[in-house]
Order: C-alpha cells, then structure tokens, then sequence
C-alpha cells in the first residue's frame, strides 16, 4: 500500500535560518505530492503540491520538488520565521484514489 | 467563506456513552473524509465518503459509523467510547480526483477534541 515517511520532529531553527523537512514516499503508480501545514489548534491547510515528477510546488516561500527517481517530495525553505513555526505534514494520493495518506508530521519551532 | 464546519469543538465523555459528530461542508464537494489525529500516529482515515448515500471504511473503521444522507453534512458516531477513541477528530472534504489532480486538494475542518474518560 501507499505510505509516507517523513524526518521526526521537532525541527528547532532560528529566525532567519534555511528550512529542510525531508519526505520520501511508497506508492505505486503515478502518485500526486502534497504538503499541509497545521498551525496550533487549527486544522490543516493546504501548503504546496505537485502533481507530476520533476514539477516543483511553491507557496509562501516554500517549495517542494517531486523527485519520481528518489521517490522523495522534500520540503524546503531559504529562510525562515517564528510566524512558520506549525507543524508539517508530507502526503500523498495514489493514482485513482481520492482519499489522501498522510505521514507522521514534523512539527518546526522557529525561535527569535 | 465557512468552508468545513465541525461540532461540537470539545467534548468529554464517559467509557459507554454515545455522540455523533457533526460536519457540514459549503463548497458542494463530492468527497468527505474523517480523521483522528493522534501524537506521533499523523492522520489517519477513519470512513469517507464519495457522494451522498454512500460511505466506505478508512484504515481504523472500528468502533465508529458514518452516514451521509445530505452532500453537505458527514456524520461520525460513537456508540460506546472507549479511552482508546481519544483523540482529536477531523472532517475534510475535496472534488473527487480526476486526471492530473490539478485542482485537488482537501479542505479541512477545525477539528473536534473528544476524552473520553
């Protein structure tokens, strides 16, 4: 079946620093690349995604690119805020389903 | 712009009691989804649902029910808590997949967090 590792939190940076989450996936097929950020006591919300290998999802000054020949989806960001600390969930759909997987979560703290 | 809407957002209950959960979606969205999130565990699919009237089991189905009678509205139920079933519950919707997934994605309610002692 379809799975998502991701590095184990927390990740611990300070202000101004370069961000890298790093996501590998399992999956057969042509599966699509997701990230979801939670911010505390909130639901998650849709960052970034990348729905073919070699595209490169963008928002917020982040980016993720998804890399079929290392079947990885890494998160990155070249510099970072305390507004950016949350915590980050790699996923992905596999092809023909609709229903997402999600890794385990990688909460960020950003200190000033 | 309500987007997912989740109640109640916090609840207690007692090991033997029941409740439902209620999630109501604005965005005519075919596909509904719950979750439980758990420390260290990320989401998990509890039940979903591809349409009204229809539902299907997730991967930790025990011990909850679903149904869909309207599109907007997914409802999840416990009939008799456990501690296990602590946790905090979330209700997503989406289009249903097609092709590129270009324009896909989940949305997400707020969450509802459930003790249940």
């Amino acid at each position: 079946g379809n799975s998502v590792t991701q590095m184990e939190g927390p990740v611990t940076l300070s202000e101004e620093a370069f961000l890298t989450i790093n996501c590998t996936y399992t999956a057969t097929g042509y599966p699509s690349l997701f990230w979801y950020v939670q911010y505390p006591g909130e639901g998650l919300q849709l960052l970034l995604k990348a729905t073919k290998a070699d595209d490169k999802g963008s928002n917020k000054g982040f980016e993720a690119t998804y890399r079929k020949e290392t079947t990885s989806f890494h998160l990155e960001k070249g510099s970072v805020q305390v507004s950016d600390s949350a915590v980050y969930f790699c996923a992905l759909t596999g092809t023909g389903y609709s229903t997402l997987t999600f890794g385990k979560g990688t909460m960020l703290l950003v200190s000033p | 712009n309500a987007g997912v809407t989740q109640t109640p957002k916090f609840r207690v209950l007692k090991t033997g009691q029941s409740m439902t959960l209620l999630c109501a979606q604005d965005m005519n969205h075919e596909y509904m989804y719950w979750y439980r999130q758990d420390p260290g565990m990320g989401l998990r699919l509890i039940h979903y649902s591809v349409g009204e009237g229809t539902t299907a089991k997730g991967e930790v189905p025990d011990g909850y029910n679903v149904s869909r009678l309207k599109k907007q509205n997914f409802l999840l139920g416990l009939e008799s808590a456990a501690p296990s079933q602590t946790s905090v519950y979330f209700c997503a919707s989406s289009y249903p997949r097609t092709g590129s997934a270009t324009n896909y994605g989940y949305t997400f309610g707020s969450g509802t967090r459930l003790t249940v002692v």
